[in-house]
């Protein structure tokens, strides 16, 4: 099985702030695989991007996804109060796994 | 509208059998592929199984050989057979509308809002 190992497990940020959060993957995968999903609290998740960086519809621009290999990257540009939610990324290249989790919080 | 309902989740013996539902409404289950993802409350996601739309069933290795995927293109619904379930099944069951392009794309695009499975004496 494929291993996805976020970091961090969790951040605080103020609003306004750039928020990186990493996964690695635990071998090689094709980016079109790797995808992210937000979980806001006690909701089902939700797409944000797929292919490690297309942005699904409806997702604000300040989200944006990137990397190659084992290496990627969910940035959010500029934290805003809605964006309080656990990230997780996701690889469908063999079988399917999703990391551990990022819970993001507004200091 | 297009959207996907759970059901059938409760309380349940160990040892005991479900079967859970998800109906969809606003596109067809039989010409896309579909997952099941559980969440273990206060936990991360786990991918669970997916049917192909060619039928094809596939499973996590934690789950093969109890749980069995299955369709009913009638009534456009996806179902989730567990059996000799064990404490460790306890959790939100989410049915997903996976997209995917051959070798290429492939991510949950669509999701229900879940059925909770507690398996307890």
């Amino acid at each position: 099985d494929i291993q996805m190992t976020q970091s961090p497990s969790s951040l605080s940020a103020s609003v306004g702030d750039r928020v990186t959060i990493t996964c690695r993957a635990s071998q090689s995968i094709p980016s079109t695989y790797l995808n992210w999903y937000q979980q806001k609290p006690g909701k089902a998740p939700n797409l944000l991007i797929y292919g490690a960086s297309s942005l699904q519809v409806g997702v604000p621009s300040r989200f944006s996804g990137s990397g190659s290999g084992t290496d990627f990257t969910l940035t959010i540009s500029s934290l805003q109060p809605e964006d309080l939610a656990t990230y997780y990324c996701q690889q469908s290249h063999i079988a399917r796994t999703f990391g551990q989790g990022t819970k993001v919080e507004i200091k | 509208e297009v959207q996907l309902v759970e059901s059938g989740g409760g309380l349940i013996q160990p040892g005991g059998s479900l079967r859970l539902s998800c109906a969809a409404s606003g596109f067809s289950v039989s010409t896309n592929y579909m997952s099941w993802v559980r969440q273990v409350p206060g936990q991360g996601l786990e991918w669970v199984s997916v049917i192909y739309s060619d039928g094809s069933p596939y499973y996590a290795n934690s789950v093969k050989g109890r749980f069995t995927i299955s369709r009913d293109n009638s009534k456009n619904t996806l179902f989730l057979q567990i059996n000799s379930l064990r404490a460790d099944d306890t959790a939100v069951y989410y049915c997903a509308r996976t997209h995917v392009q051959m070798n290429t794309l492939d991510y949950l695009d669509l999701w229900g809002q879940g059925t909770l499975v507690t398996v307890s004496s």
